[in-house]
């Protein structure tokens, strides 16, 4: 079966600073892992997604995500974070016609 | 407008009385899938749906129907809601049944209680 962990509740980054939010992944067979932002009172958005190829993928908003193989890892970055950015961030997985969700990050962006 | 539409979205009910939550997008999407949102859990797949007259079960289905008549329509049906069924639903869909690569587009989010 397949997982998504999310080891961090929370993370907080001053605005201009970059940022990570960190993903890991269990899948048998090939990854096809996304990052989607829930903003608050308001559904899921779609900011990138990793099928094949490079492992840098850039995304919506200015977001990128790096695919780490060997670390079974999927973390999204932004370099320079704004206030705009603070919301609820998912990382998922792909497996056969479902798709697997990790339990969330809260990104506080301060001013 | 492109969208994923639920209905209603908020929703206060007692235990037993059955309720339906309808779905409804608008972009000819093959797949439609039901989600449940609960903190520290992140969403879980309830049911979903590869095309018409075809559903199948997610991770989570207990207490749940779901039906697929049109494809524009995946409604959720509670037979018999519980208490343990208070939670923010989620309805998507995305294009071509069976692919991995497709991003999923999701509706604004129905908020039941059941007391």
């Amino acid at each position: 079966a397949q997982s998504v962990a999310q080891p961090e509740d929370q993370v907080n980054v001053a605005e201009g600073n970059p940022l990570t939010v960190k993903c890991t992944y269990s899948v048998s067979g090939n990854p096809y892992l996304f990052w989607y932002v829930q903003y608050p009172n308001r559904g899921l958005q779609f900011l990138l997604k990793y099928i094949t190829g490079d492992n840098l993928v850039k995304g919506s908003y200015g977001f990128e995500a790096e695919f780490n193989k060997s670390q079974t890892s999927f973390h999204l970055k932004k370099p320079s974070a704004l206030v705009s950015d603070s919301a609820l961030y998912f990382c998922a997985v792909n497996y056969g016609n479902m798709l697997t969700f990790g339990g969330g990050t809260r990104l506080m962006v301060k001013p | 407008e492109a969208q994923v539409t639920q209905n209603p979205r908020y929703l206060i009910t007692v235990t037993g009385k059955k309720l339906t939550v309808t779905c409804s997008q608008n972009m000819n999407h093959e797949y439609m899938s039901w989600y449940r949102q609960d903190p520290g859990l992140g969403l879980r797949q309830i049911y979903y749906s590869m095309n018409v007259e075809v559903t199948d079960k997610g991770d989570v289905p207990e207490g749940y129907k779901v039906s697929r008549k049109e494809k524009r329509n995946f409604p959720l049906i509670l037979e018999s809601p519980s208490p343990n069924q208070t939670s923010l639903y989620f309805c998507a869909s995305s294009w071509t049944s069976g692919s991995p690569y497709n991003e999923q587009f999701f509706g604004p989010g129905t908020r039941l209680t059941v007391l």
